[in-house]
């Protein structure tokens, strides 16, 4: 079946501008995840999204970021007012998730993000 | 703290060397261990956790929580296994705390 997908594959944006990254999960998952994968920092944790619960935020590096999740699917992460430091691969995971028991997370191409 | 830490950002070694890339982990409670990989152009995948206990493409991982290590290891490195790989730790939420990667480089 069809892989999580990432859309756009690549963004450049000038430096205060705002952007919008989509995730389409697996369908059938419940749970999905954003993790940032830049040089200086590795892969970090930015927010996780488990069927109808309020989403964890607590990855997210500043106000200037947010995400949500319609009808428990698709996602959207928006960052306001770009900064050159935004500059990463954005990637999404989602898994069957839930209940206490942790499932494997499968991820998607990642959307590179570059603030010019 | 929630932290995993791997130290080597770079291993190199000829192919059909013993491969061990070490992680340790930091964490309250009893944590699920992972290894993921990301190949060339290729998305990040699971490589294996430490509750199914499997060996994938001859790769182990053994948790030792007096140690609170999870290295990871392969008796005879293929040219195929370059890659960057990435220790994980997960809660009960399941979301991960990546280690910062190393990169194995295997020559032939």
């Amino acid at each position: 079946g069809a892989g999580v997908s990432q859309s756009p594959s690549n963004k450049v944006t000038e430096k205060g501008k705002d952007v919008e990254l989509r995730c389409d999960p697996i369908s059938g998952h419940t749970a999905l995840y954003w993790y940032r994968q830049s040089l200086g920092q590795g892969l970090e944790f930015l927010i996780y999204f488990q069927g109808n619960s309020a989403p964890d935020k607590s990855g997210l590096p500043s106000d200037r970021f947010s995400a949500e999740r319609t009808g428990g699917s698709v996602s959207t992460l928006t960052i306001q007012r770009t900064q050159q430091e935004d500059s990463a691969v954005y990637l999404c995971a989602s898994s069957l998730g839930g209940g206490g028991a942790v499932y494997e997370q499968y991820f998607g191409p990642g959307t590179r993000l570059t603030v010019t | 703290a929630q932290r995993v830490t791997q130290p080597e950002k770079l291993l190199s070694v000829f192919k059909g060397a013993p491969v061990e890339l070490k992680c340790n982990y930091s964490y309250s409670g009893s944590p699920e261990l992972f290894w993921y990989v990301q190949y060339s152009r290729q998305r990040l995948q699971l490589l294996l956790r430490h509750i199914s206990r499997e060996s994938i493409k001859g790769f182990t991982a053994d948790l030792n929580k007096g140690e609170t290590s999870f290295h990871l290891k392969k008796p005879f490195a293929q040219e195929e296994d370059s890659a960057m790989y990435y220790c994980a730790g997960s809660g009960n939420t399941g979301k991960l705390i990546f280690g910062q990667g190393t990169t194995l480089q295997v020559k032939p």
